[in-house]
């Protein structure tokens, strides 16, 4: 049972450059989401979604988009890389959004930095 | 802004001895979550606590809630080196449901 699967795991982009992390997870769960870790500030939310077709804005979305065609994928794209989007990129998932009492389980990481 | 102040942001304890970390929240909430985080890896779900416990184990965690002081506390007893990890809480206020918030964490190191 893979759980919650992000690839990369490493990634170093120019400024201006854009990208996809991608998150996949085999669990059939309703939600899923996107945090950045940045030391000393644990984990914030980017963007989250309640199923497929629905997305989203968490805390910090700028510069970031999501989108979510299919249950199993959540896909986090890069507009156009700053520095300030060097970060630990984690992908989470819940089977359901509707329920208070249901953990989250996450990915392994994206490891990104911005030069 | 981040919802959890935890405390202390480091711990280095011996082998065997317990381990409390604690953390505090400012509104009111559904439930708290702890997570675990070893290194290079993601979090690892813990225990969750609703608003209207007080107290609940597992293993040897142990955790508690004092909603009146918007806080909580992890216990960890007879702590081992695998527990060496970054501790965090998280706290569900309930608006969506799964949008969790979460502190900064506690690192803890367990020396052998």
């Amino acid at each position: 049972n893979a759980g919650v699967t992000q690839t990369p795991k490493f990634q170093v982009l120019k400024t201006g450059q854009s990208m996809t992390l991608q998150c996949a997870q085999d669990m059939n769960h309703e939600y899923m989401s996107w945090y950045r870790q940045d030391p000393g500030m644990g984990l914030r939310l980017i963007h989250y979604s309640v199923g497929a077709g629905i997305t989203d804005q968490g805390e910090v979305p700028n510069g970031y988009n999501v989108s979510r065609s299919t249950t199993e994928d959540f896909p986090l794209r890069l507009l156009s890389a700053a520095p300030s989007q060097t970060s630990v990129y984690f992908c989470a998932s819940s089977s359901t959004w509707t329920g208070y009492d249901q953990p989250q389980h996450f990915g392994d990481g994206t490891r990104l930095s911005i030069l | 802004s981040q919802q959890g102040e935890e405390d202390p942001q480091a711990l280095s304890i011996q082998e065997g001895e317990n381990a409390t970390m604690n953390c505090s929240y400012k509104t009111s909430i559904n439930n708290l979550q702890w997570y675990r985080q070893n290194s290079g890896r993601g979090l690892v779900h813990l225990i969750l606590i609703r608003s209207n416990e007080r107290e609940k184990h597992s293993g040897r965690l142990r955790v508690t809630l004092d909603t009146s002081k918007k806080s909580s506390s992890l216990l960890i007893t007879a702590s081992r080196a695998a527990d060496t990890a970054s501790y965090f809480c998280a706290s569900n206020r309930g608006q969506g449901a799964q949008k969790l918030v979460f502190g900064q964490g506690t690192r803890l190191t367990i020396n052998p």
